[in-house]
């Protein structure tokens, strides 16, 4: 069955400091994607990135970049030059193909506090 | 210009009342999810819809009934409604549900809170 485990309740950082957000995903499935999402404290979810089990290189998108760690089965989120809109809760989840890639399964999330 | 938009945004009820939930996305995506996130944030699939066919009932009560009228629309209808039906629910949609790399769109979610 897949999982995904995020270790951390809440982090803390300082504004223009970079943070990791961990994610540790365990699944059988040698096809499989991984993505991360943002929940600020108006309740949306807002997709940042995603990275696929083939993908050679850690995705980027802007100051979002993902640590893959295939070996290790770890996706973890590095958000540079940390801002104070990027205080939120942040979603690990993955989709793998023995659901057929039906759904993403989320873990539970870590809350990141940025301060001034 | 919104993608996916979900009604109401807040929904206060009494235990045994029948309520829905509304959702649409414009993105042309053929397939549609209802999430339900509890109090400790966490998020769990209910049900997913492709072209208005039920793909996914991950256990939920069968007091939960999703309708899709079409691929753009999907409701979700809960009858009897209990104290620990209290959450938010999320509708999402993604182009391909058959692909690692597709994400899902989310709505901006609906607070429910039973009394």
């Amino acid at each position: 069955a897949q999982k995904i485990t995020q270790t951390q309740p809440g982090m803390f950082v300082q504004e223009k400091e970079a943070v990791t957000l961990d994610c540790t995903y365990d699944t059988s499935d040698p096809s499989y994607g991984l993505f991360w999402y943002k929940q600020p404290s108006s309740g949306e979810m807002i997709f940042l990135i995603y990275q696929g089990s083939y993908d050679q290189q850690n995705a980027t998108e802007g100051r979002y970049s993902l640590n893959f760690q295939k070996a290790r089965k770890s996706a973890n989120l590095v958000i540079s030059a940390s801002q104070l809109g990027d205080s939120a809760m942040y979603f690990c989840a993955m989709r793998t193909m023995n659901t057929g890639f039906q759904k993403l399964v989320f873990g539970t999330g870590t809350r990141l506090l940025v301060s001034p | 210009d919104t993608a996916v938009s979900q009604t109401p945004k807040y929904l206060v009820t009494q235990m045994g009342n029948d309520k829905s939930i509304k959702c649409e996305q414009n993105l042309g995506h053929d397939t549609m999810y209802w999430y339900k996130q509890d109090s400790k944030k966490f998020l769990k699939i209910m049900f997913s819809y492709n072209n208005k066919e039920l793909i996914i009932n991950e256990t939920v009560p069968n007091r939960f009934s999703p309708k899709s009228p079409d691929k753009a629309h999907l409701n979700l209808h809960i009858n009897s409604l209990e104290l620990g039906d209290s959450a938010v629910y999320f509708c999402a949609s993604s182009r391909d549900r058959t692909v690692a790399n597709s994400p899902l769109h989310f709505g901006n979610g609906t607070r429910l809170t039973v009394t």
